[in-house]
């Protein structure tokens, strides 16, 4: 399995507060993805990173900010949550050699937000 | 723009009966087409892909999927499903020239659920 780990597995917390998510890889490879996991519409792209300090937005990138200071580990930051954004987030990654693409994927953060 | 469509959102099957999971993808460009697999409270995992040559592929755990350009589809089947095989499966495409897996698109996911 690829080493990737998220945290908090698990959260709640109420609107208007700040929240960060924690993706951390050993697998040294060069793309990192935050994804987001809502009924009916499958996985859906927040924002990703092609190398440390490189990031670019997807599409639902909205109220969603991150951060790679290195490249093991790459931060998604809710500002302000808002009760739209509970979900359930995977971090992803990509990368390795060859690359095919293929995403290989965390266990998930589930996030609630009151 | 590429855009994934599976076409049954839930498959309620009995054990040890065949199954097909639809997937049908628009491009205007090549493609590579996966399968993902999640079971509960897990991330997702690559079931199988296709980026080329023989337009069957096949997994460890007797999934096969075939690439059909003309009508567009890449359909996952079972000669034969096990309890084990109960889980929401994702088709993906992405341009076969990216780098990344920015432009991958996944479908809305087929829940797989086996009767005894």
């Amino acid at each position: 399995d690829a080493g990737i780990t998220q945290s908090p597995r698990h959260k709640v917390t109420e609107t208007g507060t700040p929240v960060t998510l924690r993706c951390h890889q050993t697998e040294n490879h060069r793309y990192m993805y935050w994804y987001r996991q809502d009924p009916g519409h499958g996985l859906r792209l927040i924002h990703y990173s092609y190398g440390v300090k490189d990031t670019d937005k997807g599409e639902v990138s909205d109220g969603y900010s991150v951060s790679r200071s290195k490249t093991e580990d790459f931060l998604l930051t809710l500002e302000s949550a808002t009760s739209s954004q509970t979900s359930v987030y995977f971090c992803a990654i990509s990368g390795g050699t060859p690359n095919t693409g293929e995403l290989f994927f965390g266990e998930g953060s589930r996030l609630t937000v009151l | 723009a590429q855009s994934v469509t599976q076409l049954d959102s839930q498959v309620p099957v009995f054990e040890e009966a065949p199954v097909e999971l639809r997937c049908n993808y628009s491009s205007s460009v090549s493609v590579y087409l996966f399968w993902y697999v999640q079971y509960p409270n897990q991330g997702l995992q690559l079931l199988l892909k296709y980026l080329s040559g023989s337009t069957l592929v096949e997994s460890i755990n007797g999934f096969e999927a075939e690439f059909n350009k003309s009508q567009t589809s890449f359909h996952l089947r079972k000669p034969s499903v096990h309890i084990s095989d109960t889980a929401e499966y994702f088709c993906a495409v992405t341009p076969g020239a990216s780098s990344s897996a920015s432009k991958i698109i996944f479908g809305s996911g087929t829940r797989l659920s086996i009767r005894p």
